[in-house]
């Protein structure tokens, strides 16, 4: 089955640089890859996500960059801030196919703890 | 206020004995689903739901079962709970499937003494 890997576990950055955070998947089939960012004690909420059909996304201070090739994402914060502090998930799908057992799973990174130094 | 509300927020309970965590969501979104965050884990799917009475296993399924009868409400059962299942549990919802973004409940943290 699909399994997604991210890197690093955690990443301490000065304020003002950036922060990049990085995601393989396993199974071509995936399509979908969404970023979540949980603040300690909240829910995870989505702060961007791209779709296999796109090679970049950018909203803001963050972007997402796809190589379906080499079957990874990452995540790309600039101009980072104090706000910017929290751990944050990729995550990929995808449709019924080859790789996945079952349709419509959903598999998320362990996630990377992001810490920003003022 | 768009939402996903899930209830209860805490709970301690002892092995053994059946609960039940609710969730219920607003919007009128078609997929549902589970997950426990557990560290250096993630966000492990149990169970999601395509549609009403559409359920299927996710990555970890064993010692829950799901529920939906209803589109809007998607409850997770542990008919005998054991310490293993001590998580941060989250449910969440999508418009349409896996290929849209979810939103997450406020999570439950379970405690299985």
């Amino acid at each position: 089955g699909e399994n997604v890997e991210q890197h690093p576990s955690t990443l301490s950055v000065q304020e003002g640089d950036s922060a990049v955070i990085k995601c393989t998947y396993s199974d071509s089939a995936s399509n979908y890859f969404p970023w979540y960012k949980q603040e300690l004690g909240k829910r995870p909420q989505l702060i961007i996500d791209i779709r296999s059909n796109v090679g970049e996304k950018k909203d803001q201070r963050i972007a997402v960059t796809l190589n379906k090739t080499a079957k990874h994402f990452s995540l790309h914060i600039t101009e980072t801030q104090p706000e910017d502090s929290a751990v944050y998930f990729c995550a990929a799908s995808g449709p019924l196919g080859a790789g996945y057992s079952s349709a419509s799973k959903i598999i998320f990174g362990s996630g990377t703890r992001l810490s920003i130094r003022p | 206020e768009a939402q996903v509300t899930q209830n209860p927020r805490y709970l301690i309970t002892v092995t053994g004995k059946k609960l039940t965590v609710t969730c219920s969501q607003n919007m009128n979104h078609e997929y549902m689903s589970w997950y426990r965050q557990d560290p250096g884990l993630g966000l492990r799917q149990i169970y999601y739901s395509m549609n009403v009475e559409v359920t299927d296993k996710g990555d970890v399924p064993e010692g829950y079962k799901v529920s939906r009868k209803e589109k809007r409400n998607f409850p997770l059962i542990l008919e005998s709970p054991s310490p293993n299942q001590t998580s941060l549990y989250f449910c969440a919802s999508s418009f349409s499937s896996w290929d849209q973004p979810q939103h997450f409940g406020d999570g439950t943290r379970l405690s299985i003494l």
